[in-house]
């Protein structure tokens, strides 16, 4: 069975500074990862995902995230965050075999102040 | 535009009564989920369906029911038997016959408080 554990239930930030959201994983079987993002009130959107190839992922609204196998982390940065990624971040993985078997994490939200 | 549709977004019902939440997609996406969220503790599968007529139990199952009648359509009945019905209930899709690297696309939620 895979598990999923985000270090830190909320992070806060000020405007224009870096932020590290950190996602370490458990698995016996090789996983793909994903971090999702959920704004207040809504469902989920991809912000990037790990398949194989680069361990470096770019995402979307400049977030990218490193995967890091012999640490099984999958920890998500942006150098430079805005008032608008005050959001909730969930990190999730899926093992390689089965597509149904998504595991996600309990989530971190970012609060970024001004 | 392609998306997938709940409603009502926010549900008050009495203790005791069924309810029903309604999940429809026009992204012709083979498989649908139903997920729960609560506070600190992500989503956890509830239901999930690969094909019409064909679905499968999650992690909580407990206390719910689904269908699949139609490609598009994935209602799920939230029964008295399940002890604690208040939560965020998220649904979602994933297209290439739920193949294990695609994402999944989600719907904006329902609210289901029950008193």
């Amino acid at each position: 069975a895979q598990s999923v554990t985000q270090l830190d239930s909320q992070v806060p930030v000020f405007e224009e500074a870096p932020v590290e959201l950190r996602c370490n994983y458990s698995s016996s079987v090789s996983v793909y990862l994903f971090w999702y993002v959920q704004y207040p009130n809504q469902g989920l959107q991809l912000l990037l995902k790990y398949l194989s190839g680069s361990t470096l992922v770019k995402g979307i609204n400049g977030f990218e995230a490193e995967f890091n196998k012999s640490q099984t982390s999958f920890h998500l940065r942006k150098p430079s965050v805005h008032i608008s990624d005050t959001a909730e971040y969930f990190c999730a993985v899926n093992p390689h075999r089965d597509g149904n078997k998504l595991v996600f994490g309990a989530g971190t939200i970012l609060r970024v102040k001004s | 535009d392609g998306g997938i549709t709940q409603s009502p977004k926010y549900l008050f019902r009495k203790e005791g009564q069924n309810v029903t939440l309604s999940c429809e997609q026009n992204l012709n996406h083979d498989a649908m989920y139903w997920y729960r969220q609560d506070p600190g503790q992500g989503l956890r599968l509830i239901y999930y369906s690969q094909i019409v007529n064909d679905f499968q139990k999650g992690d909580i199952a407990e206390g719910y029911s689904v269908s699949r009648e139609k490609k598009e359509s994935f209602p799920l009945t939230v029964t008295s038997a399940q002890k604690n019905p208040t939560a965020f209930y998220l649904c979602a899709s994933k297209g290439q016959g739920g193949t294990y690297n695609s994402p999944l696309h989600f719907g904006n939620g329902t609210r289901l408080t029950v008193t």
